[in-house]
């Protein structure tokens, strides 16, 4: 079946630092990409969905400057959390189209930023 | 009124148990409807589609009433290994066109021997 792959895992980071995290659609092209954070005990909120060759479209309160989605191909979508402080500290995880109601999801990245 | 409410459990039942889990979702467009399983620090997992006809895979039967705009999920036979949180998720997809999935908190389940 359709796979993606997310890397890193697991990122430790300080604080004001910034951390890349990549999805990669294994074999298929995945032309729409959802970036999904999930705080403690709370449910996956969507911050983003991020289209191949053009800007991601960021939901209200998720700030496009700090977090930054690049899709410039049909198999790589990425995260840059800028400057990142404690309050960043939570699950990213991504998750791909794969055909008309299919979704993937990547395997996620734990973030803590001390 | 939240988007997709779910009661968050924990529900603590013994093997074997038959145990409900309920859904409702706000919006009247909502497209298509899913569980999903997820395990502590995993990522959410498939676990099945929700059909308006209902529909069933082995142990596992969901129910769609769209009227009431109610989910269900119903575990026949609970194994240890059925402990995981479910999460009752809805794709709103606008104008037929394929959306994004909205997540609920997720009913946590926790079966003992």
């Amino acid at each position: 079946g359709a796979v993606v792959s997310q890397h890193p895992s697991r990122v430790i980071c300080k604080s004001g630092t910034s951390v890349k995290i990549e999805c990669r659609s294994l074999d298929f092209q995945a032309t729409t990409m959802f970036w999904y954070r999930q705080f403690p005990k709370q449910s996956l909120m969507l911050m983003a969905t991020s289209n191949e060759g053009s800007k991601a479209t960021y939901e209200q309160g998720v700030e496009k400057d700090k977090f930054l989605i690049n899709h410039a191909s049909l198999t790589l979508s990425t995260l840059t959390v800028t400057s990142a402080h404690p309050e960043d500290s939570s699950f990213y995880i991504c998750s791909a189209m794969t055909g008309l109601y299919g979704y993937t999801f990547g395997s996620g990245t734990r973030l803590t930023v001390v | 009124r939240k988007e997709v409410e779910q009661d968050p459990g924990p529900f603590n039942v013994p093997e074997g148990a038959t145990v409900a889990f309920n859904c409702t979702y706000s919006n009247s467009a909502s497209q298509s409807f899913f569980w999903y399983r997820q395990d502590c620090r995993k990522e959410p997992k498939l676990l099945m589609s929700v059909y308006s006809s209902g529909n069933e895979d082995g142990r596992f039967t969901a129910q769609l009433n769209r009227a009431s705009q109610y989910i269900s999920l119903l575990i026949r036979d609970s194994k240890l290994s059925d402990s995981a949180t479910y999460l009752c998720v809805v794709n709103q997809g606008y104008g037929g066109s394929q959306g994004n999935l909205i997540f609920g908190k997720g009913t946590k389940l926790s079966v003992k021997p």
